[in-house]
């Protein structure tokens, strides 16, 4: 089944500890992007990323790396988390050929205190 | 800038009343596409429609149908005969071919009362 997988999908952290949500798409997708979703603000694209070792930020990159290693995986990287990064995050891939048809992973629940 | 309104924060019908999401968006690109989300009280997002900017037909699915219009820059989505599963929060959203993000409205939570 063709589809995008996050992990955990829930976590509940303490400020100052590091994390590390992954994110895999088995679509052979070139695009990856990572988006939060905020109480009456949508969803904004954190990093997203074209293809293999290339990455780029979105519109609130603050606080967050990524990385891309392989085409099929995207990790979102909090090296300290705060609590105003409590937030429900969702991973997304999309194929070259549209690029803004893009494929929504479950999400994953964050909170930090 | 980009930039999609959905100025209904919030709307409450009863079962089988129609109801319509309104959605205003803002680009300065002449190829755009307009996206319409749903996302269920389980939090998954769920794709309902991809529209460009080159298509101004009105488009029906079952009771769900979606009305763009280029000269008000809209593309509001109807429910027809609402039922208690139409419950969710709507996600309107923008994006041109320049970009790699789409840009979403803050939703529109619809409540269906039996």
């Amino acid at each position: 089944e063709a589809q995008v997988t996050q992990n955990p999908r829930y976590l509940i952290t303490v400020t100052g500890k590091k994390l590390t949500v992954t994110c895999s798409q088995n679509m052979n997708h070139e695009y990856m992007s990572w988006y939060r979703q905020d109480p009456g603000l949508g969803l904004r694209q954190i990093y997203y990323s074209m293809n293999v070792e290339v990455t780029d930020k979105g519109d609130v990159p603050e606080g967050y790396k990524v990385s891309r290693k392989e085409k099929r995986n995207f990790p979102l990287i909090l090296e300290s988390p705060s609590p105003n990064q409590t937030s429900l995050y969702f991973c997304a891939s999309s194929p070259r050929g549209a690029p803004d048809t893009q494929y929504f992973g479950p999400g994953t629940r964050l909170t930090v205190l | 800038a980009q930039k999609v309104t959905q100025a209904q924060t919030e709307i409450s019908v009863v079962e089988k009343e129609d109801v319509t999401l309104d959605c205003v968006y803002e680009t300065r690109d002449t190829t755009y596409y307009l996206f319409w989300y749903k996302q269920p009280p389980s939090g998954e997002l769920v794709f309902l429609i991809r529209r460009n900017s080159f298509d101004e037909q009105n488009e029906i699915s079952g009771r769900y149908s979606w009305n763009f219009q280029k000269s008000t820059s809209s593309f509001n989505f109807t429910i027809t005969a609402s039922q208690v599963v139409d419950s969710a929060v709507y996600f309107c959203a923008l994006s041109d071919t320049g970009r790699r993000a789409l840009t979403f409205g803050s939703g529109t939570r619809l409540q269906v009362q039996p």
